[in-house]
């Protein structure tokens, strides 16, 4: 069945960089989009980028050139880099599955992040 | 970006009651809307996408409507394991934006 998981730190310095990993079983990253998302304590769901099934990708320009988001096919991994973190980036960062005009049909647990100074 | 405006923010209900929650666009989305289900540590769910299609798998207690700019999601008959919150997706043109979600909690 369709899974993805993230794993990633639960604590991040200021000012350091984010890396998170989604692991997905259950379909190809050669087929599918997968996309991030993150949640802050409180507050609404926040699209931040896409990993495409053909490689490319696109970024939420809320994040500028901070973000960066990349995949290694072999091992059904998408990887979520962001750089220069503030107490505002502490959020649930998802990953979840895109299918065209079908939007986000699958999504992980998501992982908890806190920015700490 | 489109915003999504989503009412009520919380909603209290009893067994057995019909739910409404309600998203708004502030453009038109056409019927490129989804609604999920999360609860607490748990992974959203999809419940119904483009507007009004039920997700394989989702009891057909749950149903979806609307187009364009007003989207509404219904449940026909409220169970308790239907406490969670509920929020809306917008995937008619990037970025995709989402309601601020809405609590049901049970009376």
């Amino acid at each position: 069945q369709v899974q993805l998981k993230e794993t990633g730190p639960d604590l991040v310095q200021l000012t350091q960089t984010l890396s998170i990993t989604c692991t997905v079983s259950g379909f190809s990253l050669t087929t599918y989009n997968v996309h991030w998302v993150r949640q802050p304590p409180g507050k609404g769901l926040e699209w931040m980028g896409a990993m495409w099934n053909g490689g490319g990708t696109d970024y939420n320009s809320a994040f500028k050139s901070r973000l960066s988001i990349s995949r290694d096919t072999s091992k059904s991994q998408v990887f979520l880099k962001m750089n220069s973190l503030q107490t505002d980036d502490t959020a649930k960062y998802f990953c979840a599955r895109h299918a065209v005009r079908r939007g986000f049909d699958y999504w992980g647990q998501g992982v908890m992040v806190t920015v700490s100074s | 970006d489109i915003q999504m405006t989503q009412s009520p923010s919380f909603l209290s209900a009893s067994v057995g009651d019909r739910v409404t929650i309600n998203c708004k666009a502030s453009q038109n989305i056409n019927r490129y809307l989804n609604w999920y289900q999360q609860k607490l540590g748990e992974a959203p769910k999809l419940l119904i996408y483009n507007a009004n299609s039920l997700q394989t798998g989702i009891p057909s207690r749950f149903s979806g409507s609307g187009s364009g700019t007003d989207f509404t999601l219904t449940i026909s008959s409220l169970q308790p394991e239907d406490v969670a919150t509920y929020f809306c997706l917008q995937h008619n043109s990037w970025p995709y934006t989402f309601g601020a979600g809405t609590k049901l909690e049970l009376k």
